[in-house]
């Protein structure tokens, strides 16, 4: 049982290029999120997913865009890296919106130079 | 904005102390308290899910309680291992907002 997977791990990426970060779940959650972690400043929601075919803003949504492919997966694309976007990337899963508790995946390190 | 605040932001204890961190939070709009721990270079793992007043919840050495109508949460830890040290995140179910952490060291 694999829960949430994560693609690709490391990421070294130039300012203006793009990349789309991966997530998947085998666990039948309803709810999908992605959060950014920087030192000093826990994590942050970038976006989440309440259930498949919705999306919603979180935190700190700017220059991220995302897609809810299906119920099992929930990807994070950059259109135009810039080194702001330096960080650790946590995508996360549960049952249900709030009251369920969320599983991560092992974080995608993204390096923009 | 809805803000987070987890105190204090670190913590170093010796072995076999007991101890205690707060998560700070709105009392409006309340849903969920959730508790995490994440050990370096791994990933968050919850620890417990809270969503009634006076709600009191044990994990082993591990216990939390809530207060939703004044707006925070306590975590203890009794008799502290140095396995214990990490940073135990609290995460406000509204909108699904982390506390920057309380990372706690346990010295052997």
């Amino acid at each position: 049982n694999a829960g949430v997977t994560q693609t690709p791990k490391f990421q070294v990426l130039k300012t203006g290029q793009s990349m789309t970060l991966q997530c998947a779940q085998d666990m039948n959650h309803n709810s999908m999120y992605w959060y950014r972690q920087d030192p000093g400043m826990g994590l942050r929601l970038i976006y989440y997913s309440a259930s498949e075919g919705t999306t919603d803003k979180g935190e700190v949504p700017n220059g991220y865009n995302v897609s809810r492919l299906n119920k099992r997966e929930f990807s994070l694309r950059l259109e135009s890296a810039a080194p702001s976007q330096t960080s650790v990337y946590f995508c996360a899963s549960s049952e249900s919106r709030r009251t369920s508790p969320l599983h991560f995946g092992n974080g995608t390190r993204l390096t923009v130079t | 904005i809805l803000n987070v605040e987890q105190s204090p932001q670190s913590l170093h204890v010796q072995e076999g102390d007991s101890t205690n961190f707060t998560c700070s939070f709105p009392s409006s709009n309340f849903y969920a308290l959730h508790w995490y721990r994440w050990e370096t270079a791994k990933s968050p793992e919850a620890l417990f899910v809270m969503t009634l007043n006076g709600d009191e919840k044990k994990k082993g050495r591990i216990s939390a309680t809530l207060n939703t109508k004044e707006g925070y949460s306590y975590l203890y830890i009794k008799g502290s291992q140095p396995e214990d040290s990490a940073t135990y995140l609290c995460a406000f179910h509204y909108d699904m907002r982390f506390g920057a952490g309380t990372r706690l060291t346990v010295k052997p």
